[in-house]
């Protein structure tokens, strides 16, 4: 299986901020990237696929990049709804894995 | 607006076979990917299997042996069945739906998730 090593675990930000989450892949996975963003109790939310397509009703304040095994999750002005945990995803093979995540907390 | 809705016992036996429906509702089952994800109590996700409407399906290879997934379009159902459950299997069971048409890669759609704890 291909291993998604998510950086940072946490980290503590203030509504403003410029946040980057990065997934780095034990290979290659050409851009077959999707990011989810999950709150307490709830289920994920799908937010982008093919590392910088944004899935329709997503704010326009994240957006993804990247290539071959390093990809990154970027909101550009942090909300107080965004305060949540973020997980990345490849889906290049089967089976699809994912990050163990990156906790978004206030500062 | 597609819904779906897990169900199932929330307290399986060690040794025995874990099993859960999700229905589906406001929406066809045709042309999707019907999935199964889990969440261990205070970790990551774990990608466990899905079924496209064909009934074709594939399964997380660690886990192949023991899980099978199941389609009922009749009842816009898909079930999942784990065997022979250790407290490994203890999480929080997502079933979803995973939208691969048009290049698109999406779990797009997800129940509220059911937790399952593997206890004697």
């Amino acid at each position: 299986d291909i291993q998604m090593t998510q950086s940072p675990s946490s980290l503590s930000a203030s509504v403003g901020d410029r946040v980057t989450i990065t997934c780095r892949a034990s290979q290659g996975i050409g851009n077959s990237v999707a990011w989810y963003q999950q709150k307490p109790g709830k289920a994920p939310k799908f937010l982008l696929y093919a590392t910088s397509t944004l899935e329709s009703g997503v704010p326009s304040r994240f957006s993804g990049s990247g290539s071959g095994t390093d990809y990154t999750l970027t909101i550009s002005s942090l909300q107080p709804e965004d305060f949540a945990t973020y997980y990345c995803q490849q889906y290049y093979t089967t089976p699809p894995t994912f990050g163990g995540g990156t906790k978004v907390e206030i500062k | 607006q597609v819904q779906l809705q897990e169900s199932g016992p929330g307290l399986v036996k060690p040794s025995e076979t874990l099993s859960l429906t999700c229905s589906v509702s406001g929406g066809s089952i045709s042309g999707y990917y019907w999935t199964w994800i889990r969440q261990p109590p205070g970790k990551g996700l774990e990608w466990i299997g899905y079924i496209h409407d064909s009934g074709s399906t594939t399964y997380k290879p660690s886990l192949k042996s023991r899980v099978t997934i199941s389609l009922d379009t009749s009842k816009n159902q898909f079930s999942l069945k784990v065997s022979s459950v250790t407290a490994a299997d203890t999480a929080v069971y997502y079933c979803a739906r995973t939208d691969m048409t048009f290049l698109r890669y999406a779990v797009d759609v997800w129940g509220q998730g059911t937790t399952v704890i593997v206890t004697s």
